[in-house]
Protein backbone atom coordinates (compact mmCIF):
# COMPACT_ATOMS: atom_id res chain seq x y z
CA UNK A 1 0.00 0.00 0.00
CA UNK A 2 1.05 3.70 -0.75
CA UNK A 3 1.57 5.79 2.80
CA UNK A 4 0.95 9.36 2.15
CA UNK A 5 2.61 11.69 4.81
CA UNK A 6 1.57 14.91 5.33
CA UNK A 7 3.11 17.72 7.02
CA UNK A 8 3.28 19.57 9.30
CA UNK A 9 0.72 18.53 11.16
CA UNK A 10 -0.20 21.51 12.49
CA UNK A 11 0.49 24.82 10.36
CA UNK A 12 -0.39 28.06 12.30
CA UNK A 13 -0.77 31.22 9.89
CA UNK A 14 -2.62 34.56 9.93
CA UNK A 15 -5.19 35.64 7.13
CA UNK A 16 -3.42 36.70 4.27
CA UNK A 17 -0.01 35.02 4.71
CA UNK A 18 0.63 31.91 2.24
CA UNK A 19 0.18 28.64 3.27
CA UNK A 20 2.34 25.45 1.88
CA UNK A 21 0.80 22.20 2.65
CA UNK A 22 3.22 18.75 1.83
CA UNK A 23 2.30 15.55 1.28
CA UNK A 24 5.33 12.43 0.39
CA UNK A 25 4.65 9.43 -0.59
CA UNK A 26 5.86 6.02 -0.06
CA UNK A 27 6.45 5.29 -3.54
CA UNK A 28 5.48 6.41 -6.65
CA UNK A 29 1.75 7.66 -7.58
CA UNK A 30 1.92 7.00 -10.60
CA UNK A 31 0.96 9.96 -13.24
CA UNK A 32 -0.09 12.76 -11.01
CA UNK A 33 -2.53 11.00 -9.12
CA UNK A 34 -3.00 12.99 -6.53
CA UNK A 35 -5.83 14.87 -5.06
CA UNK A 36 -6.81 17.35 -2.33
CA UNK A 37 -9.16 17.91 -0.11
CA UNK A 38 -10.27 20.28 2.37
CA UNK A 39 -12.81 19.52 5.83
CA UNK A 40 -14.46 21.71 8.09
CA UNK A 41 -15.67 20.53 11.17
CA UNK A 42 -18.92 18.86 10.62
CA UNK A 43 -18.73 18.89 7.16
CA UNK A 44 -17.58 16.43 4.43
CA UNK A 45 -14.48 16.78 2.90
CA UNK A 46 -14.49 19.29 -0.71
CA UNK A 47 -12.39 18.40 -3.55
CA UNK A 48 -9.81 21.54 -4.29
CA UNK A 49 -6.95 19.64 -6.39
CA UNK A 50 -6.83 16.42 -8.93
CA UNK A 51 -4.34 15.61 -10.91
CA UNK A 52 -1.67 16.95 -8.58
CA UNK A 53 -2.66 20.42 -10.20
CA UNK A 54 -5.85 20.84 -11.84
CA UNK A 55 -8.61 22.72 -9.43
CA UNK A 56 -11.52 21.25 -9.06
CA UNK A 57 -14.92 23.44 -10.24
CA UNK A 58 -15.31 26.53 -8.65
CA UNK A 59 -12.49 26.72 -6.68
CA UNK A 60 -10.67 29.91 -6.21
CA UNK A 61 -7.40 30.60 -8.17
CA UNK A 62 -5.67 31.23 -4.59
CA UNK A 63 -5.52 27.06 -4.26
CA UNK A 64 -2.89 25.21 -6.42
CA UNK A 65 -1.07 21.89 -6.09
CA UNK A 66 2.09 21.11 -7.75
CA UNK A 67 4.52 17.80 -7.20
CA UNK A 68 5.27 14.75 -8.93
CA UNK A 69 6.79 11.32 -8.00
CA UNK A 70 6.69 11.18 -4.60
CA UNK A 71 6.23 14.81 -3.45
CA UNK A 72 3.85 17.06 -3.88
CA UNK A 73 2.71 20.60 -2.44
CA UNK A 74 -0.85 22.83 -1.90
CA UNK A 75 -0.24 26.08 -2.04
CA UNK A 76 -2.65 28.57 -0.81
CA UNK A 77 -1.04 31.82 -1.94
CA UNK A 78 -2.89 34.15 0.39
CA UNK A 79 -4.94 32.84 3.18
CA UNK A 80 -8.60 34.05 3.71
CA UNK A 81 -10.44 33.03 7.36
CA UNK A 82 -12.94 30.31 5.31
CA UNK A 83 -9.42 28.42 4.20
CA UNK A 84 -8.89 27.65 7.93
CA UNK A 85 -9.70 24.01 8.43
CA UNK A 86 -8.24 20.48 7.98
CA UNK A 87 -6.61 19.52 4.17
CA UNK A 88 -6.20 15.51 3.56
CA UNK A 89 -4.06 14.67 0.46
CA UNK A 90 -5.00 11.31 -1.65
CA UNK A 91 -3.50 9.07 -3.64
CA UNK A 92 -5.46 7.17 -6.44
CA UNK A 93 -2.67 5.84 -8.56
CA UNK A 94 -3.01 2.15 -6.65
CA UNK A 95 -5.93 0.52 -4.89
CA UNK A 96 -5.78 0.90 -2.14
CA UNK A 97 -6.70 4.53 -2.53
CA UNK A 98 -4.92 5.86 0.98
CA UNK A 99 -5.11 8.98 2.14
CA UNK A 100 -3.12 11.02 4.04
CA UNK A 101 -3.56 11.81 7.49
CA UNK A 102 -4.09 15.70 7.67
CA UNK A 103 -2.79 18.94 7.95
CA UNK A 104 -4.62 21.45 10.35
CA UNK A 105 -4.48 24.88 9.17
CA UNK A 106 -5.57 27.03 12.32
CA UNK A 107 -5.47 30.59 12.75
CA UNK A 108 -2.51 31.90 14.52
CA UNK B 1 -27.15 20.00 -9.61
CA UNK B 2 -25.47 16.50 -8.14
CA UNK B 3 -26.21 15.48 -4.64
CA UNK B 4 -25.59 12.27 -2.76
CA UNK B 5 -27.62 12.46 0.32
CA UNK B 6 -27.32 9.83 2.82
CA UNK B 7 -29.47 8.53 5.37
CA UNK B 8 -29.35 9.61 9.42
CA UNK B 9 -27.34 8.92 12.03
CA UNK B 10 -27.83 5.20 14.03
CA UNK B 11 -27.31 4.05 17.22
CA UNK B 12 -26.88 0.33 17.54
CA UNK B 13 -25.93 -2.23 20.33
CA UNK B 14 -22.42 -4.45 19.73
CA UNK B 15 -23.47 -7.52 17.64
CA UNK B 16 -26.30 -5.53 15.70
CA UNK B 17 -26.28 -4.58 11.96
CA UNK B 18 -26.64 -1.50 10.34
CA UNK B 19 -27.29 -0.22 6.91
CA UNK B 20 -26.57 3.19 5.49
CA UNK B 21 -28.05 4.52 2.16
CA UNK B 22 -26.75 7.14 -0.13
CA UNK B 23 -29.16 8.69 -2.98
CA UNK B 24 -27.94 10.11 -5.98
CA UNK B 25 -29.46 12.60 -7.77
CA UNK B 26 -28.71 14.90 -10.79
CA UNK B 27 -26.86 12.72 -13.14
CA UNK B 28 -27.19 9.25 -14.27
CA UNK B 29 -26.56 7.07 -11.91
CA UNK B 30 -24.84 4.39 -13.81
CA UNK B 31 -22.54 6.34 -15.12
CA UNK B 32 -20.11 7.13 -12.11
CA UNK B 33 -18.72 4.32 -9.54
CA UNK B 34 -19.39 5.33 -5.68
CA UNK B 35 -16.71 4.86 -3.30
CA UNK B 36 -17.47 4.64 0.70
CA UNK B 37 -14.88 6.22 3.21
CA UNK B 38 -15.28 5.90 6.81
CA UNK B 39 -13.88 8.59 9.47
CA UNK B 40 -13.33 7.59 12.99
CA UNK B 41 -14.33 10.11 15.47
CA UNK B 42 -11.58 13.24 15.58
CA UNK B 43 -9.71 10.81 12.86
CA UNK B 44 -8.55 11.11 8.97
CA UNK B 45 -10.36 9.42 6.00
CA UNK B 46 -9.86 5.93 5.37
CA UNK B 47 -11.09 4.24 2.16
CA UNK B 48 -13.25 1.42 2.58
CA UNK B 49 -13.79 0.02 -1.55
CA UNK B 50 -16.12 1.10 -4.01
CA UNK B 51 -19.57 -0.65 -6.25
CA UNK B 52 -19.20 -0.15 -9.93
CA UNK B 53 -22.82 1.29 -10.13
CA UNK B 54 -23.01 -0.27 -13.89
CA UNK B 55 -22.33 -3.86 -13.08
CA UNK B 56 -23.62 -3.49 -9.03
CA UNK B 57 -19.77 -5.27 -8.75
CA UNK B 58 -18.32 -3.82 -5.06
CA UNK B 59 -14.10 -4.18 -4.25
CA UNK B 60 -13.56 -3.98 -0.72
CA UNK B 61 -10.54 -2.53 0.79
CA UNK B 62 -8.18 -4.65 3.54
CA UNK B 63 -10.12 -4.84 6.92
CA UNK B 64 -13.30 -3.99 5.21
CA UNK B 65 -14.04 -7.73 4.11
CA UNK B 66 -16.20 -9.99 5.69
CA UNK B 67 -18.49 -7.74 7.36
CA UNK B 68 -18.66 -5.18 5.18
CA UNK B 69 -21.32 -5.42 1.97
CA UNK B 70 -21.92 -2.83 -0.80
CA UNK B 71 -24.95 -3.08 -2.88
CA UNK B 72 -27.35 -0.84 -4.99
CA UNK B 73 -30.79 -0.38 -5.74
CA UNK B 74 -30.83 1.12 -9.33
CA UNK B 75 -34.42 2.14 -10.00
CA UNK B 76 -33.78 4.69 -6.89
CA UNK B 77 -30.55 5.76 -7.75
CA UNK B 78 -29.13 4.33 -4.05
CA UNK B 79 -26.11 2.63 -2.74
CA UNK B 80 -25.83 0.72 0.39
CA UNK B 81 -23.49 0.04 2.66
CA UNK B 82 -24.30 -2.92 5.34
CA UNK B 83 -21.85 -3.89 8.30
CA UNK B 84 -23.07 -6.89 10.32
CA UNK B 85 -21.44 -7.78 13.66
CA UNK B 86 -21.08 -3.91 14.18
CA UNK B 87 -18.65 -3.83 17.12
CA UNK B 88 -17.79 -0.61 18.98
CA UNK B 89 -14.63 0.54 17.06
CA UNK B 90 -17.07 0.78 13.93
CA UNK B 91 -18.49 4.03 15.51
CA UNK B 92 -17.34 6.46 12.87
CA UNK B 93 -19.40 8.72 10.06
CA UNK B 94 -19.79 6.78 6.52
CA UNK B 95 -19.41 8.79 3.40
CA UNK B 96 -20.27 8.18 0.09
CA UNK B 97 -18.32 9.94 -2.42
CA UNK B 98 -18.68 9.69 -6.71
CA UNK B 99 -15.64 9.35 -9.08
CA UNK B 100 -16.18 11.63 -12.03
CA UNK B 101 -16.93 10.84 -15.10
CA UNK B 102 -13.89 11.58 -17.09
CA UNK B 103 -12.23 8.41 -14.75
CA UNK B 104 -9.49 8.27 -12.21
CA UNK B 105 -10.62 7.32 -8.62
CA UNK B 106 -10.77 10.83 -6.58
CA UNK B 107 -14.12 11.79 -5.69
CA UNK B 108 -15.88 14.86 -7.03
CA UNK B 109 -19.16 14.75 -4.52
CA UNK B 110 -19.85 13.73 -1.29
CA UNK B 111 -22.55 12.78 0.57
CA UNK B 112 -23.18 14.55 3.89
CA UNK B 113 -21.91 11.33 6.25
CA UNK B 114 -23.96 9.03 8.70
CA UNK B 115 -22.73 8.85 11.90
CA UNK B 116 -23.09 5.23 13.43
CA UNK B 117 -22.76 5.04 16.92
CA UNK B 118 -22.07 1.76 18.59
CA UNK B 119 -22.70 1.09 22.32
CA UNK B 120 -24.06 -0.75 24.66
Amino acid sequence: DIVLTQSPGTLSLSPGERATLSCRASQSVGSAYLAWYQQKPGQAPRLLIYGASSRATGIPDRFSGSGSGTDFTLTISRLEPEDFAVYYCQQYGSSPYTFGQGTKLEIK
Amino acid sequence: QVQLVQSGSELKKPGASVKVSCRASGYTFTHNALHWVRQAPGQGLEWMGWINTNTGNPAYAQGFTGRCVFSLDTSVSTAYLQISSLKAEDTAIYYCARVPSSGGCYFDYWGQGALVTVSS
